[in-house]
């Protein structure tokens, strides 16, 4: 199986600031990556699919990049709404892996 | 617009069998590249990806579970469904049905909360 490594666990940072959040797969995953946002007591939403590309509806702020075994996640101008937990999922090969996850607060 | 809901049974002994439907609306899975993805979420692993069935009626399974595994779907009336036989209390977490519009996890249900327990 990929195993896919998030970065920060847990991450700390103020309204307006900019967010960038990092998953390593332990291998070359030709951008089969996609980003999930999981609020409290909610379930997961897709934010970002083929490592770079907007889900309908997710804000402007959220956006992808990478390639090969690094991908990350940034988000520009942190919102209140935006505290949650985030995992990033590798769908190159089967079985489709998860992070662990980043949980994302407010300073 | 797309939603999904689980139902399944919330309580269930060890070794039983865990069945749980996945009722969904805003898409079809007579649609060519659809499919129908569960996932679940524990306290031990997080996030575990189980199992898809596609429109055509292909399927995949997480190896960890393969042989415990079976899903199914009736087009006609929008709905698919996972079948785990004889759960543990590694089983216990909360179970989500997804769309899948191609190898990612676009809309997921509000997932139902299945414990194991004797």
């Amino acid at each position: 199986d990929i195993q896919m490594t998030q970065s920060p666990a847990s991450l700390s940072a103020s309204l307006g600031e900019t967010v960038t959040i990092e998953c390593r797969a332990s291998e070359d995953i030709y951008n089969g990556l996609a980003w999930y946002q999981q609020k409290p007591g909610k379930s997961p939403q897709l934010l970002i699919y083929n490592a770079n590309s907007l889900h309908t509806g997710v804000p402007s702020r959220f956006s992808g990049s990478g390639s090969g075994t690094q991908y990350s996640l940034k988000i520009n101008s942190l919102q209140s709404e935006d505290v949650a937990s985030y995992f990033c999922q590798q769908y190159y090969n089967y079985p489709y892996t998860f992070g662990a996850g980043t949980k994302l607060e407010l300073k | 617009q797309v939603s999904l809901k689980e139902s399944g049974p919330g309580i269930l002994q060890p070794f039983q069998t865990l069945s749980l439907t996945c009722s969904f609306s805003g898409f079809s899975l007579g649609t060519s590249n659809m499919g129908v993805g569960w996932i679940r979420q524990t306290s031990g692993k997080g996030l575990e990806y189980l199992a898809t069935i596609w429109w055509d009626d292909d399927k995949y399974f997480n190896p960890s579970l393969n042989s415990r595994l079976t899903v199914s779907k009736d087009t006609s009336n929008n709905q698919a469904f996972l079948k785990i036989t004889s759960v543990d209390t590694a089983d216990t977490g909360t179970y989500y049905c997804t769309q899948m519009p191609g190898d990612w996890f676009a809309y997921w249900g509000q997932g139902t909360l299945v414990t194991v327990s004797s």
